[in-house]
């Protein structure tokens, strides 16, 4: 199985700064990896789907990069209300989730 | 609009089976498929198995043994059914549509389950 290594566990950040979270995969999952916001006691929610593009719906504050093994999501400026836990999961083989960077505010 | 519900029994004895149902409502079964997906409290997500489109199924192989999903289409109903459960299969499960991309675009409320005598 695809082994989805999340960093930081836990990121603590002020409101206006820019928030980068990474994944990890343990091998080549060709762009196909999504990612998820959880807010505390709701549902996962799709943010980005295929690496790089934005759901419907979602501030155009996030964003998404990689390749290969890498990827990342970008919130530039960040708001009180992306405090939350973030998922990157990946679907080119066997799907798996990461186990999450959890977001608090500074 | 798009709905998901799940519903079944919050408690289940060791070695006994899960049964749940996932209905929806706002789109067809036969054209999107539906994932299920369980969450230990305070863990990661973890893709258990989809109905397809199709009436296929798929299924994660560290479940596939004792994991089993149908459907009916007549009443807008998708179902899981686990054996063999243990304390280590408790968790919140979900039902999600899956979109043209196989990402998880609506999702239920989810369901807790616990495991235990």
């Amino acid at each position: 199985d695809i082994q989805m290594t999340q960093s930081p566990p836990v990121l603590s950040a002020s409101v206006g700064d820019r928030v980068t979270l990474s994944c990890k995969a343990s091998q080549n999952i060709n762009k196909n990896l999504d990612w998820y916001q959880q807010k505390h006691g709701e549902a996962p929610k799709l943010l980005i789907y295929y690496t790089n593009n934005l759901q419907t719906g979602i501030p155009s504050r996030f964003s998404g990069s990689g390749s290969g093994t890498d990827y990342t999501l970008t919130i530039s400026s960040l708001q009180p209300e992306d405090v939350a836990t973030y998922y990157c999961y990946q679907y080119n083989s066997g799907p798996t989730f990461g186990a999450g960077t959890k977001l608090e505010l500074k | 609009q798009v709905q998901l519900k799940e519903s079944g029994p919050g408690l289940v004895q060791p070695s006994e089976t899960l049964s749940l149902t996932c209905t929806v409502s706002g789109f067809s079964l036969t054209s999107y498929s539906v994932s299920w997906v369980r969450q230990p409290s305070g863990k990661g997500p973890e893709w258990m198995g989809r109905m397809w489109y199709d009436g296929d199924t798929a299924y994660n192989s560290a479940l596939k043994s004792r994991l089993s999903i149908s459907r009916d289409t007549s009443k807008n109903q998708v179902f899981l059914k686990m054996n063999s459960l243990q304390t280590d299969d408790t968790g919140t499960y979900y039902c999600t549509r899956d979109d043209l991309n196989n990402s998880f675009d609506y999702w239920g409320q989810g369901v807790m389950v616990t495991v235990s005598s």
